[in-house]
């Protein structure tokens, strides 16, 4: 069954660094999404991706944040220089046509 | 601004009871309605989609219901098992949007 990926699944970076997640979503689907979850409180939106470019973005998707689709199965989400308010988890998600959105695994990551 | 509240935050039953875990939402012009469950530490799985057109969604011991007019989803569990022991989250996609808002979510321990 198709599922979406993430990579790595733990990611520890220094205050002020750049990160990159990396996701590959389901192969035939059209709409992208990243989400996170800071320990203990809600999934959050950060900011959907449709047609190679952003739909839609939360107010917590500032400059420091940019998505990209490099080819056809990678979708990355970059920080550019990280706070240790941006430790979450991290989680991609895609969808056929704005229907169920399916979910990877996350990616958890520790800002020091 | 979409809300999204479930109630109770957290449920200990014991195995076998069917039970009942709840949704409210603030504006009722949504364009469907998940439910996930997510283990300690993992992703989100999602259980069902209703639409908004759809009354109820059914995959075997669950069945999820939503009133959109009155802003309301439930997803009952039938024959609760310790198997079944997670997180549930309810998320709704907004209607002029494409993001989903999720609930904080609803503890569910089922005990042998």
């Amino acid at each position: 069954e198709p599922e979406v990926t993430q990579t790595p699944s733990h990611q520890v970076t220094q205050m002020g660094q750049e990160v990159i997640l990396r996701c590959v979503p389901i192969s035939n689907h059209l709409y992208f999404y990243w989400y996170r979850q800071i320990l203990g409180q809600k999934v959050e939106f950060l900011v959907s991706f449709y047609n190679n470019e952003i739909s839609e973005k939360s107010e917590i998707f500032d400059d420091q944040f940019s998505v990209e689709r490099p080819d056809g199965s990678n979708f990355t989400l970059k920080i550019r220089s990280t706070k240790l308010e941006d430790s979450a988890m991290y989680f991609c998600a895609s969808t056929l046509i704005r229907n169920e959105q399916f979910f990877g695994p996350g990616t958890r990551l520790t800002v020091l | 601004k979409q809300e999204v509240t479930q109630i109770p935050a957290a449920l200990s039953v014991p195995e076998g009871e069917n039970l009942v875990l709840n949704c409210s939402f603030t504006d009722s012009a949504i364009y469907n309605l998940q439910w996930f469950r997510q283990d300690p530490g993992k992703g989100l799985t999602s259980l069902l989609l209703i639409q908004s057109s759809q009354r109820e969604q059914t995959s075997g011991r669950l069945n999820a219901s939503l009133d959109k007019s009155s802003g309301r989803s439930t997803l009952y569990i039938a024959a609760s098992q310790p198997g079944d022991s997670a997180t549930y989250l309810c998320a709704v996609m907004v209607e002029y949007g494409n993001k989903l808002v999720f609930g904080a979510g609803t503890i569910l321990r089922v005990k042998s």
